[in-house]
């Protein structure tokens, strides 16, 4: 399977607990982003990377949010003292940066979190 | 107000219909369009996308872009169970900007 992928793909936690996903993109492509979608939303941006650097962080992820890419091929996003509100589909996407074109962004299934 | 609007539906029609899908948004500097299908438990995947106004055809879907009236349509003809679905609108400023998605319409076709 060539796609994006990402695990795990269903994570139920206690509030307060710390949760750390990992996605791995599609092999030649530079850019990563993580984007999370609640029941009857569109993908919400949360970051992206070009290579290993986080080029935007949306303002409104907290600070309990981070999100690393060490060598510029998988990516982690960890969540600290996660709130019931953290609950949401978290979804990572890639694409090259070969042409400029931004359209074709291809997206993995999704981390399910369930904060209890 | 949300940059990108889209009524979440549902949209039910029967099998063989043409489906309208529609998203307004409010800041002219969007430059790129796109529209994305998501089935269940699955990410969304690309469908159809845009540069700038026009219309742009790829077998049974047709996406047209007004951005005089920033008003954003898909077309799907020949409607199949098959297209039951939610399907995105989703937009950027440039080629190197993030993407952002409508809330999506959730779409259904009736056999």
């Amino acid at each position: 399977d060539t796609g994006v992928s990402q695990n795990p793909r269903h994570k139920i936690t206690k509030r307060g607990q710390n949760v750390t996903f990992r996605c791995d993109p599609i092999s030649e492509h530079n850019r990563l982003y993580w984007y999370r979608q609640t029941l009857g939303q569109g993908p919400e941006f949360l970051t992206y990377f070009q290579n290993e650097a986080q080029l935007e962080k949306s303002r409104l992820l907290s600070d309990r949010f981070s999100a690393e890419r060490p060598k510029g091929s998988f990516s982690t996003l960890e969540i600290q003292r996660t709130e019931q509100g953290d609950s949401a589909m978290y979804l990572c996407a890639s694409r090259t940066q070969q042409g400029g074109t931004n359209e074709k962004l291809f997206f993995g299934s999704g981390t399910q979190l369930s904060v209890l | 107000q949300k940059e990108v609007e889209q009524d979440p539906g549902p949209l039910s029609v029967p099998e063989g219909a043409i489906v309208s899908l529609n998203c307004t948004y409010s800041n002219s500097a969007f430059q790129y369009f796109m529209w994305y299908r998501q089935y269940s438990r699955k990410g969304p995947e690309l469908l159809m996308y845009t540069y700038s106004s026009g219309n742009k055809e790829d077998g049974r879907f047709t996406a047209q872009v007004d951005k005089s009236s920033k008003y954003i349509s898909l077309f799907i003809r020949d409607s199949q169970p098959s297209d039951s679905a939610t399907y995105l609108c989703a937009m950027s400023y440039s080629s190197a900007s993030k993407i952002i998605f409508g809330s999506g319409t959730r779409l259904s076709i009736r056999p």
